[in-house]
């Protein structure tokens, strides 16, 4: 197992268009989280699945953001009709209880 | 609502100085991680600490905790080029998603 790997690692896009992240994250981890950080900033919780189960979501997840895992294996985050605000690095990690978090190498956005 | 606090949050240093850098947490935290980030690239976890008093060094580095006062440290030992980068702090909520609080991060420069 190579860690908790993501893709693509940029990403361009235009302002109103959609995209899509996808984490694969360690296969023995159940737990699975999302996270975004700007520019100077700490990264910021958005989601956490268990298994398949979408159990949290944080204030930050507006409605053009979802995420799903299918099968409780690989994730994806999607944000619709994106904004220049969107421009972040996107941050998957996974962990099994009571271990520590490993994180992938990102997805970096920016939206012009 | 966990919020955690770093301080400073920017360090220049010499090469071969000694300093300590400061957590803060507001909640009670199951555990305290420490977490390095080179610019552009995602997060290496450096430390976990589990317990009051817990203390875990890696080579120029040590970090401690102490949960009585929700203050976690990491003391850099004869600093080295090589530890340039940022340094994140975070806890962990407790029960349900279990989910990582950062701190804003402290960017080190160690300077030749």
């Amino acid at each position: 197992d190579t860690g908790v790997s993501q893709n693509p690692r940029h990403k361009i896009t235009k302002r109103g268009q959609n995209v899509t992240f996808r984490c694969d994250p360690i296969s023995e981890h159940n737990r699975l989280y999302w996270y975004r950080q700007t520019l100077g900033q700490g990264p910021e919780f958005l989601t956490y699945f268990q298994n398949e189960a979408q159990l949290e979501k944080s204030r930050l997840l507006s409605d053009r953001f979802s995420a799903e895992r299918p099968k409780g294996s690989f994730s994806t985050l999607e944000i619709q009709r994106t904004e220049q605000g969107d421009s972040a690095m996107y941050l998957c990690a996974s962990s099994q209880l009571n271990y520590g978090y490993t994180f992938g190498s990102g997805t970096r956005l920016t939206v012009v | 609502e966990l919020k955690v606090e770093q301080n400073p949050l920017f360090l220049s240093m010499q090469e071969g100085k000694n300093y300590t850098i400061y957590c803060n947490y507001s909640t009670t935290s199951d555990r305290l991680y420490w977490y390095r980030q080179d610019p552009g690239k995602s997060l290496e976890s450096l430390f976990v600490l589990l317990s009051n008093g817990a203390v875990k060094q890696e080579g120029r580095l040590m970090a401690s905790l102490d949960t009585k006062a929700r203050l976690s440290t990491l003391h850099i030992t004869a600093a080295v080029h090589d530890l340039s980068a940022t340094y994140f702090c975070a806890g962990t909520t407790q029960g349900g998603s279990e989910k990582l609080v950062f701190g804003k991060g402290m960017k080190l420069t160690v300077n030749p």
